[in-house]
Formats: C-alpha cells, sequence, structure tokens
C-alpha cells in the first residue's frame, strides 16, 4: 500500500498569505496519476488539481501543484478568504488502487 | 453539466444491510468508471469500490471485501452499493464519485455523499 503523508497537519496563515502544503508517499508514485482535492465544511471534496501540475476546470491560477517520485507540493499563491478548507493528496496505483492523505487544514490566522 | 446524486443511506444495526443508489447525469455514464469514496464522521477520505463502464471490471477496498457489493445498471445511468455485515467502523457519509479518464484517474465529479450509520 503507498501511504501518502500530508504536513502540516494544520496552518494558520493570513489571507494574501502564500501556502505551501506538502504530501509525501512511501514509495514512489507516478506522476500523471497524482491529484489534490480541497473540501469545505459540509461539501463534498471538490478537484482542484490532476496529473500533479494540471488545473482542473474552473480552478483559479493562484493554486498550482508540483512534484514527482515521492514528494509532491500544493501551492496558493496568495490566500482569498474562500481557499480556507481542509486539502487532500490521492494518488493511483498499488493496492487499494486509490488512496488519500490524511488531509490539511487550512485555517485563518 | 455532470450531476451524481446518491440516496438510500440511514440507520442500520451492527450486521445489518442497506444499498445505495448513485444515479448520474450529464454525461456518457457507460464510459466511465464510478467510485464510491466514504468519510467517517471528522476524518479523512478512503476509497471504498470502483467498477468500470461495462461492469465487468471491479475492485474493492480490503475494509469491504467480502462484505460489499458495486454494481451499475447503464440503462438507468445508476450505480449501486450494496453494503452487507455492517460495523460500526462502517458509519460514513458515502460519496459517489466519478473516475476521469485513463490519463489522469482521479475523481473529477463528486456527489454530496448519503449518511450511513451504524448503530444499535
Amino acid at each position: 500500500e503507498i501511504v501518502l503523508t500530508q504536513s502540516p497537519g494544520t496552518l494558520s496563515l493570513s489571507p494574501g498569505e502564500r501556502a505551501t502544503l506538502s504530501c509525501r508517499a512511501s514509495q514512489s508514485t507516478t506522476s500523471s496519476y497524482f491529484a489534490w482535492y480541497q473540501q469545505k465544511p459540509g461539501q463534498a471534496p471538490r478537484l482542484l488539481i490532476y496529473g500533479t501540475s494540471n488545473r482542473a476546470t474552473g480552478i483559479p491560477d493562484r493554486f498550482s501543484g508540483s512534484g514527482s517520485g515521492t514528494d509532491f507540493t500544493l501551492t496558493i499563491s496568495s490566500l482569498e478568504p474562500e481557499d480556507f478548507a481542509v486539502y487532500y493528496c490521492q494518488q493511483y496505483g498499488g493496492s487499494p488502487l486509490y488512496t488519500f492523505g490524511q488531509g490539511t487544514k487550512l485555517e485563518i490566522k | 453539466e455532470v450531476q451524481v446524486l446518491e440516496s438510500g443511506g440511514g440507520l442500520v444495526q451492527p450486521g445489518g444491510s442497506l444499498r445505495l443508489s448513485c444515479a448520474a447525469s450529464g454525461f456518457s455514464f457507460n464510459n466511465y468508471i464510478m467510485s464510491w469514496v466514504r468519510q467517517a464522521p471528522g476524518k479523512g477520505l478512503e476509497w471504498v469500490s470502483g467498477i468500470s463502464g461495462s461492469g465487468e471490471t471491479i475492485a474493492y477496498a480490503d475494509s469491504v471485501k467480502g462484505r460489499f457489493t458495486i454494481s451499475r445498471d447503464n440503462s438507468k445511468n445508476t450505480v449501486y452499493l450494496q453494503l452487507s455485515s455492517l460495523r460500526s467502523d462502517d458509519t460514513a457519509l458515502y460519496y459517489c464519485a466519478r473516475r476521469s479518464d485513463e490519463s489522469s484517474r482521479c475523481f473529477d465529479n463528486w456527489g454530496q455523499g448519503t449518511l450511513v450509520t451504524v448503530s444499535s
């Protein structure tokens, strides 16, 4: 099983600041099959980034993804009030087929 | 517009059964893998099961293998998840999600979820 470990668990920042969220895989994973999701309270997850660095439809360009192998990063260049949420990374491959990280909560400082 | 709508959740006793449904619209349903992903209260996301567009290929997480059964009816644009031998740790919000194409293999559209509570 490929385990995804996200850090930090909670990130406290102010609007306008830059956010950097990390996700480390327990073994190398295919970059094409790596994604990030945003989840707000009471809502379903929403796909943000797929294929490590591609923004999903309608996602603002302040969101960007990077990484390869075992280390992946989601960056939000300048936080807007609506960006405060929980973020999950996800990969495909191995058993189980899909695994998610435990989440990073991005909260307002 | 792609829409996915789950139903069928509820309160069930340990050892009981429940069938969840997921009605989809706005896309060529039989061309897409569909999956179920669950989220226990206050916890993260866990992939549960997936089924190919034809229904011929099915996969489960080890935590539900032998207890849950996924199926689909392409004539009704609906995917199902039969839950059996339910345990308290199956309590969760169950999301139905459309799997993206083969190039990215992520979940690009999600329903709002249906809540399953296993309790006596």
